[in-house]
């Protein structure tokens, strides 16, 4: 079956330092792979998205992922961050998108 | 800016009362879904239709209902709601029939019920 999984279910990581979430996915084609941000009672925000071409995927709010295929991953990275990207952040991906269970990022001061 | 909306944000409701979930889109989107989040957890879908007159059951087994009789609307509605229903509700929608599949999301309904 196609899935997405998050290995780390939390991560705090110092105001200004960098932000790396990790995602690793199992497809056989071409996966189409996205990541959304969700803050506390909020709904999903798209972060950045790949289908296909360049493998580093340029997205909003400062992020970008990379896809390997080699290792199967599409992380997730900030060089750095921001008290205000303290939020659940989600991949996903697949034709009928699955969502990976989420990693839960606070960020100290 | 997507333009997708649920109402309400908020709702606490007593065991055994009927309640709809609103979600409309003014995007035109074929495909649209309905989550369930518990707290700090995953999403599960629930539902989902590919157009007006379809609708899906999603991964996750729910003892709501949908139904999709225009584009736009795609309300869910539980017709006697239990404490175990308690959870947050998204809804979304995507413009791809197909492959690619990114949807755009509402901002939730939480639900409890008491």
């Amino acid at each position: 079956a196609q899935s997405v999984t998050q290995p780390d279910i939390h991560i705090t990581v110092s105001e200004g330092a960098s932000l790396e979430l990790r995602c690793n996915y199992s497809y056989g084609a071409t996966p189409y792979l996205f990541w959304y941000v969700q803050s506390p009672g909020q709904g999903l925000q798209l972060l950045l998205k790949y289908f296909s071409g360049d493998t580093l995927v340029q997205g909003i709010k400062g992020f970008e992922a990379e896809f390997k295929r080699s290792q199967s991953s599409f992380n997730l990275r900030k060089p750095s961050v921001h008290w205000s990207d303290a939020a659940e952040y989600f991949c996903a991906g697949g034709y009928k998108l699955s969502f990976g269970a989420g990693t839960t990022v606070t960020v100290r001061a | 800016e997507a333009d997708i909306y649920q109402t309400p944000r908020y709702l606490v409701i007593g065991t055994g009362k009927k309640i709809t979930l609103e979600c409309s889109q003014t995007m035109g989107h074929d495909k649209m879904y309905w989550y369930q989040q518990d707290p700090g957890m995953e999403l599960h879908l629930i539902h989902y239709s590919y157009g007006v007159n379809s609708t899906e059951k999603g991964d996750l087994s729910s003892e709501s209902t949908v139904s999709r009789i225009r584009t736009e609307h795609f309300p869910l509605t539980l017709e006697s709601a239990r404490p175990s229903h308690t959870s947050q509700y998204l809804c979304a929608s995507s413009p791809i029939a197909g492959a690619g599949n990114e949807q755009f999301f509402g901002p939730g309904t939480r639900l409890t019920v008491l």
